[in-house]
């Protein structure tokens, strides 16, 4: 069966930080991955998605991933953060019968 | 606005109410999902419908019971519920049962407390 592990449960960091956050996925055949935000008390939005092509993606609001098919992963990534990235992240992982995601990572930034 | 609505928002219920969520899509879109989530784990697949039809059920107790009256519509009924069943419960939408190339969207979720 196919897992999706994030690294980090919870990250603090100030405005204009980068950040960083860890994917890793166990299923070995082709994938299509993704990155979700939730906003405190709204719903779930698709941050960005990859399906085939470059590894590199970006989506909404400055964020970007880079799949790295080698070592099963998919890590997002902002160069400047802002408060208003605050919010819970999950990547998940479409193989070819089901989407699964990861525990989900708390992001806190401080103004 | 992602096309998805869902209600209520928030439900209190006892162990012993009978009580159902509800799930639109405004999207066309032929498949729909029930997910939980609860604090710290990752989303919980529980029910998956292509075309009005159950596909999918992931063990799921039959305290939960799903309908799916058409492809826009999708009801999740509660019954002699357990207070570890409190969670936020998502509904989703695909053009089609999640295959390569297929992406979800996701509706606010309902917010439940059993007590």
């Amino acid at each position: 069966a196919q897992s999706v592990s994030q690294h980090n449960h919870h990250v603090i960091l100030s405005e204009a930080a980068s950040l960083e956050l860890g994917c890793n996925y166990s299923y070995g055949g082709t994938v299509n991955l993704f990155w979700y935000v939730q906003y405190p008390g709204q719903h779930l939005q698709l941050l960005l998605k990859y399906f085939s092509g470059d590894p590199l993606v970006k989506g909404i609001k400055g964020f970007e991933a880079e799949f790295i098919k080698s070592k099963f992963s998919f890590n997002l990534r902002k160069p400047s953060v802002q408060w208003s990235d605050t919010a819970e992240y999950f990547c998940a992982v479409n193989s070819l019968y089901k989407l699964s995601f990861g525990a989900g990572t708390t992001v806190t930034v401080r103004a | 606005e992602t096309g998805v609505t869902q209600t209520p928002r928030h439900l209190v219920m006892g162990m012993t109410n009978k009580k159902s969520l509800k799930c639109e899509q405004h999207l066309g879109h032929n498949a729909m999902y029930w997910y939980k989530q609860s604090a710290k784990k990752p989303l919980e697949l529980m029910f998956v419908y292509s075309l009005e039809e159950r596909v999918e059920n992931n063990s799921v107790p039959s305290r939960f019971s799903p309908e799916c009256p058409n492809s826009s519509h999708l009801f999740l009924h509660l019954h002699t519920l357990q207070p570890e069943d409190s969670a936020l419960y998502l509904c989703a939408s695909s053009l089609r049962t999640s295959g390569m190339g297929e992406t979800q969207y996701f509706g606010p979720g309902t917010r439940l407390l059993v007590l």
